[in-house]
């Protein structure tokens, strides 16, 4: 059984630029949620898929979207980078038993925007 | 809102000395989690508590849930170098997750 992954580890972009993040969650996990995590603070919730569904947002723009696949894996984007996007972005699977059930998280991707 | 509270945010201590994290939420909440964070690190669960009442242990570290009094506490004990990390609550209601800033902790020899 394979645990979360995402892709890529590190990223550069500069203002203004679209970037897409990857993350295949865990083998029968059906639900992935989303997490911005700026230096020193605590992660922030994003967004959750649940079944190909959005399930739940936090407060985050409409230029932060998502999408989840039929093989459960999602995808984050961001148009329109601002500075304050740099951080580590996280996900996380759960079990079927339902949304925000215990959530194994992924390595995350470092997202710097110069 | 729903808003999660930790404290203290930086925790100093002596090996073998015991210790306990707080974490106040402001609404009622459907569960809390704990979780622990290694620099540069992704997270790794450490408990999920889900009643009032509720209290879990691993090894060194015990979580407790007081839903009244919108409460956890995580309570080190006999603490070692390998502790020495970063400790998040975090707190579901309905579709949203919240976590707390996080206590830097470090146990030093």
């Amino acid at each position: 059984e394979t645990g979360v992954t995402q892709s890529p580890t590190h990223l550069i972009k500069t203002r203004g630029q679209q970037v897409t993040l990857r993350c295949s969650s865990q083998s029968g996990h059906n639900t992935v949620s989303w997490y911005q995590q700026a230096l020193g603070q605590g992660p922030q919730f994003i967004f959750q898929y649940y079944r190909e569904e959005e399930n739940g947002r936090g407060n985050f723009p409409p230029r932060f979207s998502g999408l989840q696949f039929p093989n459960y894996s999602s995808e984050l984007n961001v148009n329109a980078l601002e500075l304050d996007d740099s951080a580590l972005y996280l996900c996380a699977s759960s079990l079927p038993a339902g949304p925000f059930n215990e959530q194994f998280f992924g390595p995350g991707t470092r997202l710097t925007v110069l | 809102e729903l808003k999660v509270e930790q404290n203290p945010l930086f925790l100093s201590m002596q090996e073998g000395k015991n210790y306990t994290i707080y974490c106040n939420y402001s609404t009622t909440s459907d569960r809390l989690y704990w979780y622990r964070q290694d620099p540069g690190k992704s997270l790794e669960s450490l408990f999920v508590l889900l009643s009032n009442g509720a209290v879990k242990q691993e090894g060194r570290l015990m979580a407790s849930l007081d839903t009244k009094a919108r409460l956890s506490t995580l309570h080190i004990t006999a603490a070692v170098h390998d502790l020495s990390a970063t400790y998040f609550c975090a707190v579901v209601r309905n579709n949203d997750m919240r976590f707390g800033a996080g206590t830097r902790l470090t146990v030093k020899p």
